[in-house]
């Protein structure tokens, strides 16, 4: 199915640096979702989004919903190695429940 | 809050056999729950959309009769693998959402290995 463009594919940073990846689609989402996966478990939700132009954060996290409704970011704030890990946008339709997911950011986070 | 586990966590079964994969929400009800499989370094691809006492909805290409999903009540969703084949080694992950929020909480994973 349809996924969301998603970048960087990876980032290889420094620890206290600060981190930003995206997600753009093509079409417009309701909702935004933002993610993020260590190895061998689950997602774990980390900021959910569900105004255009909605500014949210969580301790060291912000993301925002873009104003067009067709894209989202995450900000990550001196980071620290236990950052590390796969982080996924996630989208929702208006009229769906299924959530569309993009590609991933591989982050690593070097002390 | 938003709990939701799988059990279990890792199986390793034999070519033919089934496999019974479990998905609970546990502080939360679930009139949703969806079925994700990964492949190593890539995302999440949506398997099919289980709703408590109905059939579930199957993503194209996913075979209904392989990937039988049984919703039984507000906190539990199963997923059997039926006669299993090594290609259908991956990682299935649930997840489920609360009432009618946009948020989904994800289990921890399963990791199945067809031998």
């Amino acid at each position: 199915g349809q996924q969301l463009n998603q970048s960087p594919q990876s980032m290889f940073i420094q620890e206290g640096e600060d981190v930003s990846m995206n997600c753009t689609s093509s079409s417009i989402f309701n909702t935004w979702l933002w993610y993020k996966q260590d190895p061998g478990e689950g997602p774990v939700l980390l900021i959910a989004l569900y105004k255009a132009g909605e500014l949210t954060s969580n301790g060291r996290l912000t993301a925002q919903f873009g104003i067009t409704r067709k894209d989202s970011f995450l900000n990550i704030s001196a980071s620290i190695p236990s950052d590390v890990g796969i982080y996924f946008c996630a989208g929702r339709r208006a009229g769906s429940e299924k959530l569309v997911f993009g590609k991933g950011t591989k982050l690593t986070v070097n002390p | 809050g938003a709990v939701v586990s799988q059990h279990p966590s890792w199986v390793i079964c034999k070519s033919g056999t089934s496999v019974k994969i479990e998905c609970r929400s546990l502080d939360f009800q679930a009139t949703t729950m969806f079925w994700y499989r990964q492949f190593p370094k890539q995302s999440l691809m949506l398997m099919a959309t289980s709703n408590e006492g109905s059939k579930a909805t199957y993503e194209q290409g996913v075979e209904k009769d392989k990937f039988l999903i049984n919703h039984a009540s507000l906190t539990l969703s199963t997923l059997t693998v039926t006669s299993a084949h090594p290609e259908d080694s991956s990682f299935y992950i649930c997840s489920a959402r609360p009432g009618e929020s946009d948020e989904q909480y994800f289990g921890p994973g399963t990791r199945l290995t067809v031998t």
